[in-house]
């Protein structure tokens, strides 16, 4: 399996614009997780998907956020308009099913900049 | 709730000196705890996980953590430091009833000397 897919790898974008962000899962993974790594906060959940369904979405951030799945091989968070505090790595993870004792799987990430 | 903290944000051994990362956890219920390591642009990648088992976890390239109850705490250790060790090491914590998401720690960065 290749592994966790994202794309773009790199984004460099100018405030008020859109972005989209998009992940390809492990065949056969049940949840998908996006997460966003800053220096300041760390990884941070903002949303998951058990079964292409959104679970949990109380970690994205405002309304300029949002996520799809709509099947289960492939996500999209997309930022509009996306906001220089923006600027960070959003990695998309998946795992078998919703069991806490699975290990995530993740992406290589997307590095967004927002200028 | 669930919550991790690292102590020490960058760690600096020598090559060949003992690597300790510190890993504390607070949880409501039992815990499910895991070590996870990201390299330069790269993204997170498991090194061990304990789910109620074995206290003393093995991991990949020679790492071990072993979940101490009493002192709610889930260390990082490896014997001999490698060049190739320098990452980023996140610890993580879970419930291990029901379903809850991974909450991680802010992670420690650990360089390696010569």
């Amino acid at each position: 399996d290749a592994g966790v897919i994202q794309s773009p790898r790199h984004e460099v974008t100018e405030m008020g614009q859109e972005v989209t962000l998009r992940c390809k899962p492990i065949s056969g993974h049940n949840s998908l997780f996006w997460y966003r790594q800053t220096m300041m906060r760390g990884l941070e959940l903002l949303i998951y998907f058990n079964n292409n369904v959104p679970i949990d979405d109380s970690g994205m951030p405002e309304d300029r956020f949002s996520a799809k799945m709509p099947n289960a091989s492939f996500s999209t968070l997309k930022i509009q308009p996306s906001e220089p505090r923006d600027s960070a790595v959003y990695f998309c993870a998946s795992s078998p099913n919703r069991s806490g004792a699975n290990v995530l799987t993740f992406g290589a990430g997307s590095r967004l900049t927002v200028l | 709730a669930q919550s991790v903290t690292q102590l020490g944000s960058h760690v600096s051994v020598s090559e060949g000196a003992l690597v300790l990362l510190r890993c504390n956890y607070s949880s409501s219920v039992p815990p499910y705890l895991f070590w996870y390591v990201q390299y330069p642009n790269q993204g997170l990648q498991l090194l061990l996980k304990y789910t109620s088992a074995a206290t003393l976890v093995k991991g990949i390239n020679g790492f071990e953590a072993e979940f101490k109850k009493s002192e709610t705490s889930f260390h990082l250790t490896k014997p001999s430091a490698h060049m190739s060790d320098a990452a980023e090491y996140f610890c993580a914590v879970t419930q291990n009833s029901g379903y809850s998401t991974l909450t991680f720690g802010k992670g420690t960065m650990l360089l390696v000397s010569p």
